[in-house]
């Protein structure tokens, strides 16, 4: 059963745009969001994350949105370059330090 | 030169064979995860450690074990009952009152043949 879903699998977005990604989740008990960028064959790097309390975090180029009542949240990647193109995962943390990952959105960003 | 090690980053065996992956960290951190990534799949929860000799099991912990006997060392052992077990492995750590960030290490692709 998968607590945390991506339902976009890929994302091709224009250099200089804005890159949004999705995802949604299922128990409403998660406190803390977090999204991670993911080269192929590396461990995932943490970018931002977002306590369950607020409802948006902003770090330079990156900002998440959490939106609680629809158990919705989004990264926000703006302007997007092209060394931004990978894998993002969206995770979830509940109160017991176990972590849900979702199934990860592969973003292009075109020159 | 801080960081998670995990070795090697390519394992191969038979089928039948146990196999153990290494996990080390000199990061200090108290948690210590263990995940499995399939294609086309996010990364599922084998087992963690919260402590020195304490573990949990994740939600796919079938045919994996663990131990915890230092907190630099989380070892995985992958054993003949796990039915699928080529996969991309993936060790985490966490600082305890650190409530969000997980660190990786770089990932050991095993392949059962």
């Amino acid at each position: 059963d998968q607590q945390v879903k991506q339902n976009s699998p890929s994302l091709s977005v224009q250099e200089g745009r804005i890159s949004i990604l999705n995802c949604d989740y299922t128990n409403s008990m998660f406190d803390y969001f977090l999204w991670y960028k993911k080269y192929p064959a590396e461990g995932p790097t943490f970018l931002i994350s977002i306590s369950s309390i607020k409802d948006k975090n902003e770090d330079g180029r990156f900002t998440v949105f959490l939106n609680k009542s629809a158990k919705h949240l989004s990264l926000h990647i703006v302007p997007s370059q092209p060394g931004d193109s990978a894998v993002y995962f969206c995770a979830a943390r509940n109160t017991g330090n176990q972590f849900y990952f979702g199934t990860g959105t592969s973003l292009t960003v075109i020159p | 030169d801080g960081g998670i090690t995990q070795s090697p980053k390519y394992l191969f065996r038979k089928e039948g064979q146990n196999v153990t992956l290494s996990c080390e960290q000199n990061l200090n951190h108290d948690a210590m995860y263990w995940y499995r990534q399939d294609p086309g799949q996010g990364l599922r929860l084998i087992y963690y450690s919260q402590i020195v000799n304490d573990f949990q099991k994740g939600d796919i912990a079938e045919g994996y074990s663990v131990s915890r006997e230092k907190k630099e060392s989380f070892p995985l052992t992958v054993t003949s009952a796990q039915k699928n077990p080529t996969a991309f492995y993936l060790c985490a750590t966490r600082l305890r009152h650190v409530f969000d960030e997980q660190f990786f290490g770089p990932g050991t692709r095993l392949t059962v043949l």
